[in-house]
């Protein structure tokens, strides 16, 4: 069982807008920021989200992240096909003796 | 360009040993703490372990610590997982990442431990 736990799936049609959870605990999330990654089939993780909210050069506005206390969000609006991936949240856990954890990934389809 | 290329994966037994490692480029390796990370196949993402910018502080997931081994050399920009005493459970794509907040990722390199 993951640390962070979100949802194992999520759909939505072209041009919706569709959310992902991701919820920890005060040792993480609630005290540290989330990172949220994208992984498309057959290829390594993309960083989608840093520091709870923030995007990186390259990554298109229509993905924001957001925070609150022990959860955290990804929303992606305007969907598109291409959006189709598995999207991990992660965050460290000061709790823990070891590095940081991820959440069990949702698998995002576009219908 | 950042480039983070892993090598050494491959079948083990059981029991056996192998050493991956990392070929950073493109950024000041010497200036970012850097991560193992690991894939199970059809599985999530698995932080294994991490380790600071000096290779001073290193961190282990509970499910590999006293099995390996991170370490780092910054004048060769190399990054570097010593993989001992493998499980069949270990079996998995590992990949090389850069920073504590994870921005850049390899391509990963795939270990099968198989009898």
């Amino acid at each position: 069982q993951s640390v962070l736990t979100q949802p194992p799936s999520a759909s939505g049609t072209p041009g919706q807008r569709v959310t992902i959870s991701c919820s920890g605990s005060s040792s993480n999330i609630g005290s540290n920021y989330v990172y949220w990654y994208q992984q498309l089939p057959g290829t390594a993780p993309k960083l989608l989200i840093y520091r709870n909210n923030q995007r990186p050069s390259g990554v298109p506005d229509r993905f924001s992240g957001s925070k609150s206390g022990t959860s955290a969000s990804l929303a992606i609006s305007g969907l598109r096909s291409e959006d189709e991936a598995d999207y991990y949240c992660a965050a460290w856990d000061d709790s823990l003796s070891g590095p940081g954890v991820f959440g069990g990934g949702t698998k995002l389809t576009v219908l | 360009e950042v480039q983070l290329v892993e090598s050494g994966g491959g079948l083990a037994q059981p029991g056996e040993s192998l050493r991956l490692s990392c070929a950073a480029s493109g950024f000041s390796f010497s200036s970012y703490e850097m991560n193992w990370v690991r894939q199970a196949p059809g599985k999530g993402l698995e932080w294994v372990s991490y380790i600071s910018r000096s290779g001073g502080t290193k961190y282990y997931a509970d499910s590999v610590k006293g099995r390996f081994t991170i370490s780092r050399d910054n004048a060769k920009n190399s990054l570097y997982l010593q993989m001992n005493s493998l499980r069949a459970e270990d079996t998995a794509v590992y990949y090389c990442a850069r920073d504590g907040g994870i921005d850049y990722w390899g391509q990963g390199t795939l270990v099968t431990v198989s009898s």
